[in-house]
């Protein structure tokens, strides 16, 4: 099993350019997670989907942001324009199992790094 | 919402000595995990606890689920070189699958 696939893994953009980021969870994952990492902020939740359906997306910083998942296999995550405050390494995690269970384990992407000059 | 701490931010140790890390939430959790990242690396699963006062070892690491199932802990044993890197605690309310990552500890141990 290859894991969850990230692209791209660095990235490097301008302040208002668009930036898309992707995501292919592991095969048989239900639930898709995407997350963003910075020193002042740690892990944040930003958005999940369940069965590619969203299910919270109450992290969404701003309306700049947007993330679909038009299948079981891939989801991107959509910043525009794009902002220097936007800079951080962006995670993608999927994982199996209902909601209800509660005992999903996440397997975390590689990660974005993403640099908004 | 929800928060969870965890304290200390950073502790650099020598290799040998041990080391805890505590966490704690502000609701009452259903379960916890234990995610581990490397430096430049990604989380990666370590544990998940759900009973009230659960204990669970691995090898030179013992995570501890309190009683009232809003704090946790990690003690490592010994430490090694090898042990560097952040450690996050993940909580998640009953019926909810959102989990929420800890404000993490990272852990530096020195030869």
């Amino acid at each position: 099993d290859a894991g969850v696939i990230q692209s791209p893994r660095h990235e490097v953009t301008e302040m208002g350019q668009e930036v898309t980021l992707r995501c292919k969870p592991i095969s048989g994952h239900n639930s898709l997670f995407w997350y963003r990492q910075t020193m002042m902020r740690g892990l944040e939740l930003l958005i999940y989907f369940n069965n590619n359906v969203p299910i919270d997306d109450s992290g969404m910083p701003e309306d700049r942001f947007s993330a679909k998942m038009p299948n079981a296999s891939f989801s991107t995550l959509k910043i525009q324009p794009s902002e220097p405050r936007d800079s951080a390494v962006y995670f993608c995690a999927s994982s199996t199992g209902q909601v209800s269970s509660g005992a999903n384990v996440l397997t975390f992407g590689a990660g974005s790094r993403l640099t908004v000059l | 919402g929800q928060q969870v701490m965890q304290i200390p931010q950073y502790q650099h140790v020598q290799e040998g000595e041990d080391f805890t890390t505590y966490c704690n939430s502000s609701t009452t959790l259903s379960n916890i995990q234990w995610y581990k990242q490397r430096p430049g690396g990604h989380p990666v699963f370590l544990i998940q606890l759900v009973k009230s006062g659960e204990v669970k070892k691995q090898k030179r690491l013992t995570f501890q689920f309190g009683e009232a199932k809003k704090n946790s802990s990690l003690h490592i044993t010994a430490t090694q070189t090898t042990d560097v890197g952040t450690y996050f605690c993940a909580g998640r309310n009953t019926g909810f699958q959102k989990l929420v990552f800890g404000t993490g500890t990272r852990l530096l141990v020195s030869p």
